[in-house]
Formats: structure tokens, sequence, C-alpha cells
């Protein structure tokens, strides 16, 4: 049974790039949910896409943009990177139905902007 | 808005000495709590949650933690250590939104002296 998957696992960018991050969710889980870690700090909710469409976001810029795909796999995207864009982000998926399902997580992308 | 608060960046305890990391929430409705550990260089691992059913939860690896709805905590504790259990634990609460997003803590080290 495979578990959430991140793709790719490092990424090197300059300021003002752009880059695309994805996500494939555990098997059965319908719903994604993408997270950034800055270094030495806690995960930060960034948006979650259930049903291809943006359901919540977090408190982020316009330049934080993502994408579901019927097969609930999820993209994230970023423009005009910024050297503050540098961190761990995180893909976390679940079940939207149930009250009780929590969140798997993929082991992150490791974006560097220079 | 849901919060937690991890008190102790970082905890150092022996080998076989007990672990106590500590956790308390803000909540204005009946939290679902969890515990996640990370790695190095990997993503998070659910160690545990609450979600109302009982106050004392276990989880893996020999953890178990309490809710204490008086006292706003929800520690996490083994009775042992183990060199393997050195990583980062977060607590985090999550939202009673529809997109039910984990807020994290700040995280706590756990160093384990042999």
């Amino acid at each position: 049974d495979a578990g959430v998957t991140q793709s790719p696992t490092h990424l090197i960018k300059t300021r003002g790039q752009q880059v695309t991050l994805r996500c494939s969710p555990k098997s059965g889980h319908d719903t994604v949910s993408w997270y950034q870690q800055a270094l030495g700090q806690g995960p930060q909710f960034i948006f979650q896409y259930y049903e291809e469409e943006e359901r919540q976001r977090g408190n982020f810029p316009d330049r934080f943009s993502g994408h579901q795909f019927p097969n609930y796999s999820s993209e994230l995207n970023v423009n005009a990177l910024l050297l503050g864009d540098s961190a761990l982000y995180l893909c976390a998926s679940s079940l939207a139905a149930g009250n009780n399902q929590p969140q798997h997580f993929g082991d992150g992308t490791r974006l560097s902007i220079l | 808005a849901q919060s937690v608060t991890q008190l102790g960046s970082h905890v150092s305890v022996s080998e076989g000495a007990l672990v106590l990391l500590r956790c308390n929430y803000s909540s204005s409705v009946p939290p679902y709590l969890f515990w996640y550990v990370q790695y190095p260089n990997q993503g998070l691992q659910l160690l545990l949650k609450y979600t109302s059913a009982a106050t004392l939860v276990k989880g893996i690896n020999g953890f178990e933690a309490e809710f204490k709805k008086s006292e706003t905590s929800f520690h996490l504790t083994k009775p042992s250590a183990h060199m393997s259990d050195a990583a980062e634990y977060f607590c985090a609460v999550r939202s009673s939104g529809s997109a039910r997003q984990l807020t994290f803590g700040s995280g706590t080290q756990l160093t384990v002296l042999p």
C-alpha cells in the first residue's frame, strides 16, 4: 500500500523563478493538503484540495496556487520565488468522509532559493 | 481559532528514562489533537490522536498521551526512552472548519543520551 509520494525530493531555484511540486495521495484518499515547513518551525497550512477545487486556504499570498487532478493527485505552484520561500513543502492526504480521519504526510520536497 | 503551544524546544533524556513532552492547546470547541514525529529528512509520522473517545490515548512505539480538559493539555509520554526515539515531535490541533487543517506547535527536539 503506497503512502503519500512527493516529487522531486530536492529542488534549487533562483529568485523570481517559478516552481511546481507534485504529490500523489495515499491509496484511497481523496483530499490533499499542502504545508510549508521553514527551518526550525512547525508546518504551516497553505491550502487544501478536494473534488478538484481549493476548499480552504491559509495565510499565504496568491503566488502560491495549486491544482488537483481527477486521480486525486495534486500540484503546488509558486511564482516569483523569494528567498523566504526556502522550506520543506509537505503534502498530506486524507479521506474527506468521516470525522476522525488523520492526515498522512509524504517526505516532502526541500526547496532552496538562491 | 485553535492553537497549540509546546513548552521546551529541546528536551534531553537518558536512555531508559521517562520521556515527557508538553503540549497545551487553545480551542473554542472540543479539540481533535494529534502528535506527530519527524525524523531527519523525512515527513511527519502520526504517533497518536485524540478524538474524544478516551482521555488516555496509546500510540505507536510505546508512546501515549493524556487529554486533560481542565489543564487544556495533551502531554506525550513514554516510560523508557530508546535511542531510536531521538527526533522532532509536533503537537497539532485540527480546525473545526470544512478543511479540518492542522495547526502545529513549533516542535520539540528530543535528544536521547546513552
